[in-house]
């Protein structure tokens, strides 16, 4: 069965530092997702890609967070000088079309935890 | 703001027992709600409801929107230990994934 693959499954880095979370959507669909997870909190949608460019992004996604589709395969959330409230779990998901994006597929996640 | 609130936040049952969780829902141009399961990382689909008042079944795990109280219940009957997990609720309102608002979600866990 086809499936959305994150790595790394988990990151502990310094405040201040940059991270690259990196994500396989899986191979015919077109519009990729990034969520975010705090511990205890609602999964927060961050950002929406299709067609190489942003589609949506919402006011957690500021300049701190970038998206980047370097290659045919790879989606990937670049998050620059991290704070130690960026630490939560990162949910990437893709769909193959916008009207399925309800049936969006979720990988499983990057933990990341910032000290 | 849209909002999306699922009770109880927390649920222990023992095997076999029914479950019923609780999704209230306000969002903008509402289209849809969906359940999702959250084991371990990922949340899974599972349903998406559109129609008041229309149940949606898969095995032991049912559905049903009330789009008149904003309301929305998922019932799970003779729950088993692989039952436990998170249960997510969203509402949708069009546009990719990034129209979907999700619920703290329940945490359930089912006893032997």
């Amino acid at each position: 069965e086809p499936e959305v693959t994150q790595t790394p499954s988990h990151q502990v880095t310094q405040m201040g530092q940059e991270v690259i979370l990196r994500c396989v959507p899986i191979s015919n669909h077109l519009y990729f997702y990034w969520y975010r997870q705090i511990l205890g909190q609602k999964v927060e949608f961050l950002v929406s890609f299709y067609n190489n460019e942003i589609s949506e992004k919402s006011e957690i996604f500021d300049d701190q967070f970038s998206v980047e589709r370097p290659d045919g395969s790879n989606f990937t959330l670049k998050i620059r000088s991290t704070k130690l409230e960026d630490s939560a779990m990162y949910f990437c998901a893709s769909s193959e079309a916008l009207s399925r994006a309800t049936e969006a597929f979720f990988g499983q996640g990057t933990r990341l935890t910032v000290v | 703001e849209d909002k999306v609130v699922q009770s109880p936040l927390s649920l222990v049952v023992h095997e076999g027992d029914t479950v019923t969780l609780n999704c209230s829902y306000e969002v903008t141009n509402f289209r849809s709600l969906l359940w999702y399961k959250q084991e371990k990382k990922a949340p899974t689909f599972l349903f998406m409801l559109t129609s008041s008042g229309i149940e949606k079944k898969s095995g032991r795990l049912s559905s049903i929107l009330d789009k008149k109280e904003l309301f929305s219940i998922l019932n799970i009957t003779a729950t088993q230990t692989g039952d436990s997990a998170v249960y997510l609720c969203a509402g949708y309102s069009g546009g990719g994934a990034d129209g979907l608002t999700f619920g703290k979600g329940t945490h359930l866990i089912i006893q032997p």
